[in-house]
């Protein structure tokens, strides 16, 4: 089957850790994003690759860094510079051409303590 | 990047015509404009896409005036699993792919 994975589903971290979200797609999409959702709120983008080996930052990037080594996987590592990383993280990647649909993971809800 | 504004929240019944209103007054030449649902502790799911009059799927309809400062994302005969958040999003090539959802609106659906 298509589509995007995300793992953990859920994860736990003591403050001060560096922590790495896995994204993996095999829809064969150049472009991939990460957002962040906290409760009762929207989505908001952290960063975005339009293709491998190139990324940039959204919105809130800061305490954040992302690699794309490969076309099919997006991870992002939350660093100890975050000050507020409890969140759910949603992964998506989109395909070029004429469609703007983006197809989302399942998330990964990080929490800190 | 056109920025987007949507009600916070709408309420309706079982059976009843639902739609929600979509203001993107920046809206570019190149934007096209995206629908996504999304449930408690699940990804975004997309709806519907348009540029400009009617779109028509067998989930929704999707409506643009001549000016496209303005969407409406129209869902039929709403059941209680339609309960969930609608967000509007405004899409172009021309912003490298960068893709920012608002607020969203958290739809209601009751008996």
């Amino acid at each position: 089957d298509g589509g995007i994975t995300q793992s953990p589903k859920y994860l736990f971290r003591k403050e001060g850790q560096n922590v790495t979200l896995s994204c993996e797609q095999n829809l064969n999409h150049d472009a991939m994003y990460w957002y962040r959702q906290d409760p009762g709120q929207g989505l908001r983008l952290i960063y975005y690759s339009q293709i491998v080996n190139d990324f940039q930052k959204g919105d809130i990037a800061e305490g954040y860094s992302v690699s794309r080594e490969k076309k099919e996987s997006f991870p992002l590592t939350v660093t100890s510079a975050q000050k507020n990383p409890t969140a759910f993280y949603l992964c998506a990647s989109r395909g070029t051409g004429g469609s703007y649909e983006q197809y989302f993971g399942p998330g990964t809800r990080l929490t800190v303590t | 990047l056109a920025k987007t504004t949507q009600p916070i929240s709408m309420d309706s019944y079982e059976g009843q015509e639902v739609n929600i209103t979509c203001s993107h007054n920046n809206i570019a030449t190149n934007d096209y404009i995206t629908w996504y649902q999304q449930f408690p502790s699940q990804g975004p799911r997309f709806i519907i896409q348009g540029y400009k009059t009617k779109v028509t799927n067998e989930v929704a309809s999707l409506f643009i005036p001549a000016d496209r400062k303005s969407s409406t994302l129209s869902l039929p005969r709403v059941s209680l699993s339609d309960t969930a958040v609608y967000y509007c999003l405004v899409a172009n090539t021309g912003g490298g792919n960068k893709l920012t959802f608002g607020t969203g609106t958290q739809l209601k659906v009751e008996l």
